[in-house]
This record gives C-alpha cells, sequence and structure tokens, in this order.
C-alpha cells in the first residue's frame, strides 16, 4: 500500500530534550516537505527537499532541522525544543512536484 | 511571506445546503488546490486549478481559479454528514515551468453539518 508513514504519532517532551520525528515514503517520490499546523494559521512549510541531499527553507524554519540522506526518508529534527514548537506536523512526499502531495498522518507534539 | 485569507473560519449548515468558502491572496498564482482534512488525519486534495478562469468539478465540489488571479472559491452542493472537516486553500506559484515550488495554505474553514 502506498503510503507516507511518520513516528511517533504523540510526542510529550521538555524544553531543550532533542527529538527526531521520523517520515518515511514507499512510492519512491523525488520530493518531501514537512509542515506544522496550528490552529487558525493553517499549514505552514518548515522545510522541503526536492531530492537526496538537496533540501532548503519553507515558512518557518526556525528551530528546525532536516537531512535527505536516503530518498525515502526525511526526518525532522528538533534540537532544543521550545513551547512555541508545541504543534501538529505533517509530512508530505510527491512525485512531481508540489501539486500532488500526498500527507502523512500527523504528529502531535507537545513540549513543556 | 505570501498571506492567504479564507472565509469564512468555520460553518453550521443543515445536511442538504450549499456552501460556499473562499481564498483572496496578497499575490498572485498560477496554481490553485483546495484540501480537505478529516479529523485526525491528513489533508487530502481534492481538487487543483491551473489558469485563471477554470471552473472545475469533482462530483458535487466545484471550484474556480479567479480572474485576478488572486481568488479562489470552493462550493459543495447538497451536504452530507460526510462532508464534515477542514477545508483548506493553497497557493502555489511556479516560475520557469518547474512544477516544484512553495504551497502557501489558507487558515481553513471548519465545516459542520447537521443531519
Amino acid at each position: 500500500e502506498a503510503q507516507v508513514t511518520q513516528n511517533p504519532r504523540y510526542l510529550i517532551t521538555v524544553t531543550g530534550k532533542k527529538l527526531t520525528v521520523t517520515c518515511s515514503q514507499n512510492m519512491n517520490h523525488e520530493y518531501m516537505s514537512w509542515y506544522r499546523q496550528d490552529p487558525g494559521l493553517g499549514l505552514r512549510q518548515i522545510y522541503y527537499s526536492m531530492n537526496v541531499e538537496v533540501t532548503d527553507k519553507g515558512d518557518v524554519p526556525e528551530g528546525y532541522k532536516v537531512s535527505r540522506k536516503e530518498k525515502r526518508n526525511f526526518p525532522l529534527i528538533l534540537e532544543s525544543p521550545s513551547p512555541n514548537q508545541t504543534s501538529l506536523y505533517f509530512c508530505a512526499s510527491s512525485v512531481s512536484g508540489v501539486k500532488t502531495q500526498y500527507f502523512g498522518p500527523g504528529t502531535r507534539l507537545l513540549v513543556l | 511571506g505570501q498571506q492567504l485569507n479564507q472565509s469564512p473560519q468555520s460553518m453550521f449548515i443543515q445536511e442538504g445546503e450549499d456552501v460556499s468558502m473562499n481564498c483572496t491572496s496578497s499575490s498572485i498564482f498560477n496554481t490553485w488546490l483546495w484540501y480537505k482534512q478529516d479529523p485526525g488525519e491528513g489533508p487530502v486534495l481534492l481538487i487543483a486549478l491551473y489558469k485563471a478562469g477554470e471552473l472545475t468539478s469533482n462530483g458535487r465540489l466545484t471550484a474556480q481559479f479567479g480572474i485576478t488571479r488572486k481568488d479562489s472559491f470552493l462550493n459543495i452542493s447538497a451536504s452530507i454528514p460526510s462532508d464534515v472537516g477542514i477545508y483548506f486553500c493553497a497557493g502555489l506559484f511556479l516560475a520557469g515551468g518547474t512544477s516544484y515550488g512553495k504551497l502557501t495554505f489558507g487558515q481553513g474553514t471548519i465545516l459542520t453539518v447537521h443531519p
């Protein structure tokens, strides 16, 4: 089954404790992206990657890092999480551009 | 960055009623997308629009790409309970024939349908 998976789905952590949210797709997609969703703000893009070893900043990259060492994986790293990074995070992938993106199920993060 | 204003923020309607929502932008896009998000899931693409004035339907859903390229509209006819969810518009500007670019989302419209 073609899908985008994220882990964990739910995470509670404390300020400053490094964490990684994994994203994996089994569709051999080149394009992958991370978004955060906050009430009243819609989805905002954090980082995206057009292919292996090619990443670029989205609208809200501060406080986040990404890497794309393999085509299928695109982890989101929070080196020192802060409470304003409490949010719902979505990973997405597509074979040919942003309009055909498949979204993962989301990761709900709470930073205390 | 670019701003998208989506309205209304929420709607409470009776089953069978028609629904309209719209998005306006401070700058032009050359692609407009409409997504639906069910509770606990990621957004799913409903309709994509690629040129000004375009009117596209997907079942009971109809969307239009505004002539100014700064707005788009989504209509749902004869709503049913499973239409409940959050609807997002998204604008995309692609330069130079590329298919990659940055997607800007509206704030979302929360739709509730009463049986």
